[in-house]
Order: structure tokens, then C-alpha cells, then sequence
């Protein structure tokens, strides 16, 4: 089974600073790899995700993600936060569930939670 | 859109009684899954159903049971309400892969069920 560790619990940066919030999992084996956002009392959102094919994909919100095969890592990237971004970030990988590996659940991190400060 | 709708926003229960938790999704998609997320603790997975009527338990699924009689429709139970279970309570669905197919595999969340266990 597949683990995830989210570095950092917490992140407090001040608006317009870059940041990254750092995502490892547990196996090299071929992946799915996701980033979810949790803004106060919602449900998680998808914000990026890599399946195949290039190694950094991006969000329509101006963050990034590099998938990082030989360091199975998958860190979240903004060059430019806004008050707006404060939220949870939850990072996850799929992890096959039937022999035929054609089924898979999630597994997720713990989440960081980004506090932008003015 | 995709919908993931679930029956109550907060939910306040005593100690012993049944609690029934319910989840709706309108996307047609084979997959179920209901997580409770807890402060540093992250998204822990309860149970999955990759069909009607089948289920599979999760990480955690003591104290907890399933339902998944129609397509669209996944339901928690709890038989006997305990503190420990105050929780909130997340539905996601996704679709299950199919090859080249060009469906999306990542899953959708509810807008969580905030417990209380009195």
C-alpha cells in the first residue's frame, strides 16, 4: 500500500512571496498523483493532477507540481500567493485495489495548511 | 458539473443512537468512497464500493457499515453513535479506469458532514 508524507503541517508565508508545500509517497511503481485544496468548511477540490506524460502540470490558478520519479516526489509550487489561497492542501496517489490494476483508491497525506498573511 | 451531494451539512446524535449518513452523485461514476478527516490526521478512508452492492473496507471501518443498493447512492452507518466518531464526514466518487479511455480518475468530494456525538 502506497503512504504519502506531507512535510510541513504548516506553512505561513506573507502574500506575494512564493511558496512550496512538499508532498513524498511511499513507491516508485507507476502512480496518479493529485492535489486537492480544502477552503474553511468545504470539501476538498481537485487543483492538479499528473496521470502521464509531462512531469510538471499546472493549475488554472497559477500553481504548478513537478512529478519527480527518481525522488517519488511531488512538491506544489506558486510563485506568487494571494490572501486567497489560505487553505488546506492535501496531497494524494492513487493505489491499486484489484490484480488486474484496473481499480484504485487514494491515498493522502495529512495536509499543509497555508496561511497567507498580508 | 459533477455533484456530489450529501444529506446534512452538521448533524448532532447522541451516544447509541443510529446515524445514517447519505451520499448522492449524479456523474453515472462506478466508485464510492466515504473518508473521515480529522485535525492532523488528514482524510482516512472508511469504506469503497467500486458497484452496486459491493463494498470494501478501508483503513478504519470498525464501528462503521455501508449501503450501496442504487448506482448513484452510497450510504454510512453508524450502528452505535460514539463520541470517538465526531468527525467530519467526506463522500467522494470517481469513475473506475478503463484503459485509453480518455474518462478523468480523479475523485469528486461532498461538501462534508460535520458530526457531533453527544
Amino acid at each position: 500500500a502506497q503512504s504519502v508524507t506531507q512535510l510541513d503541517s504548516q506553512v505561513p508565508v506573507f502574500e506575494e512571496a512564493p511558496v512550496e508545500l512538499r508532498c513524498n509517497y511511499s513507491s516508485s511503481v507507476s502512480v496518479y498523483l493529485f492535489w486537492y485544496v480544502q477552503y474553511p468548511n468545504q470539501g476538498l477540490q481537485l487543483l492538479l493532477k499528473y496521470l502521464s506524460g509531462s512531469t510538471l502540470v499546472e493549475s488554472i490558478n497559477g500553481f504548478e507540481a513537478e512529478f519527480n520519479k527518481s525522488q517519488t516526489s511531488f512538491h506544489l509550487r506558486k510563485p506568487s500567493v494571494h490572501i486567497s489561497d489560505t487553505a488546506e492542501y492535501f496531497c494524494a496517489v492513487s493505489d491499486i485495489i484489484n490484480s488486474g490494476g484496473s481499480n484504485y483508491k487514494l491515498t493522502f497525506g495529512k495536509g499543509t495548511l497555508l496561511t497567507v498573511n498580508p | 458539473d459533477v455533484k456530489v451531494t450529501q444529506s446534512s451539512r452538521y448533524l448532532v446524535k447522541r451516544t447509541g443512537e443510529k446515524v445514517f449518513l447519505e451520499c448522492v452523485q449524479d456523474m453515472d461514476h462506478e466508485n464510492m468512497f466515504w473518508y473521515r478527516q480529522d485535525p492532523g490526521l488528514g482524510l482516512r478512508l472508511i469504506y469503497f464500493s467500486y458497484d452496486v452492492k459491493m463494498k470494501e473496507k478501508g483503513d478504519i471501518p470498525e464501528g462503521y457499515s455501508v449501503s450501496r443498493e442504487k448506482k448513484e447512492r452510497f450510504s454510512l452507518i453508524l450502528e452505535s453513535a460514539s463520541t470517538n466518531q465526531t468527525s467530519m464526514y467526506l463522500c467522494a466518487s470517481s469513475f473506475q479506469l478503463a484503459g485509453l479511455s480518455k474518462r478523468t480518475y480523479e475523485q469528486y468530494f461532498g461538501p462534508g458532514t460535520r458530526l457531533t456525538v453527544t
